[in-house]
């Protein structure tokens, strides 16, 4: 089945302590994104990569580290977590067939950091 | 300002139609999209059109795209109470970069 998986699902840690939620994908898809889930804001992109060993800036990227390294993984690292990254963390992928960006959304990580 | 913008909520009663705004802030955004949310779940791709049409339709959904106003519509024909969830609408800027509405809530009555 093609998907998106996320781990974990739900994650309740402390200020300061690093943590990393993994993305998966099993659709050989070029394009891999993070983005945040907040009441009022709607998604908010964080971090995307267009491929292997390329990533970019989102707009709210300060305070996270992702890495891609192989096609399939995407994980999200948080150094440092404060509080005000307490979210819903959605990973999402897509093939670069034209220019259409179709993203298939993971089920989310609610992280909360207190 | 630099962001898509919807209203947050809208009820309706079942049969009848939805309308969801959204107006965009890029001209140059090649791709409009509609996302649907149900409870607990992540984002699906409900609809998308191109930035040189005016309109498309498929079955129930019928979008408006207006380039001059910046401002994009779907409009759900016959709305049933498994249509209710958070509509998000997005603006493909190229690049990777896609900019997300904040969502509006459309709630079905029976």
């Amino acid at each position: 089945e093609a998907q998106v998986t996320q781990n974990p699902r739900y994650l309740i840690t402390v200020t300061g302590k690093k943590l990393t939620v993994t993305c998966s994908q099993n659709m050989n898809h070029e394009y891999m994104s993070w983005y945040r889930q907040d009441p009022g804001l709607g998604l908010r992109q964080i971090y995307y990569s267009m491929n292997v060993e390329v990533t970019d800036k989102g707009d709210v990227p300060e305070g996270y580290k992702v890495s891609r390294k192989e096609k399939r993984n995407f994980p999200l690292i948080l150094e440092s977590p404060s509080p005000n990254q307490t979210s819903l963390y959605f990973c999402a992928s897509s093939s670069q067939t034209g220019t259409i960006y179709e993203q298939y959304f993971g089920p989310g990580t609610r992280l909360t950091v207190t | 300002g630099e962001d898509v913008e919807q209203s947050l909520f809208l009820s309706v009663r079942e049969g009848d139609s939805s309308v969801i705004n959204c107006t965009y802030t890029d001209s140059s955004s090649t791709y409009l999209y509609w996302y649907k949310q149900e409870p607990g779940a992540g984002l699906q791709l409900l609809t998308y059109i191109f930035s040189n049409m005016d309109m498309k339709q498929d079955q129930r959904l019928t979008v408006l795209l207006n380039k001059k106003d910046k401002h994009l519509s779907l409009r759900i024909a016959d709305t049933q109470t498994g249509d209710s969830a958070i509509y998000f609408c997005a603006e493909n800027r190229g690049g990777g970069k896609l900019i997300f509405g904040q969502g509006t809530e459309l709630s079905v009555k029976p």
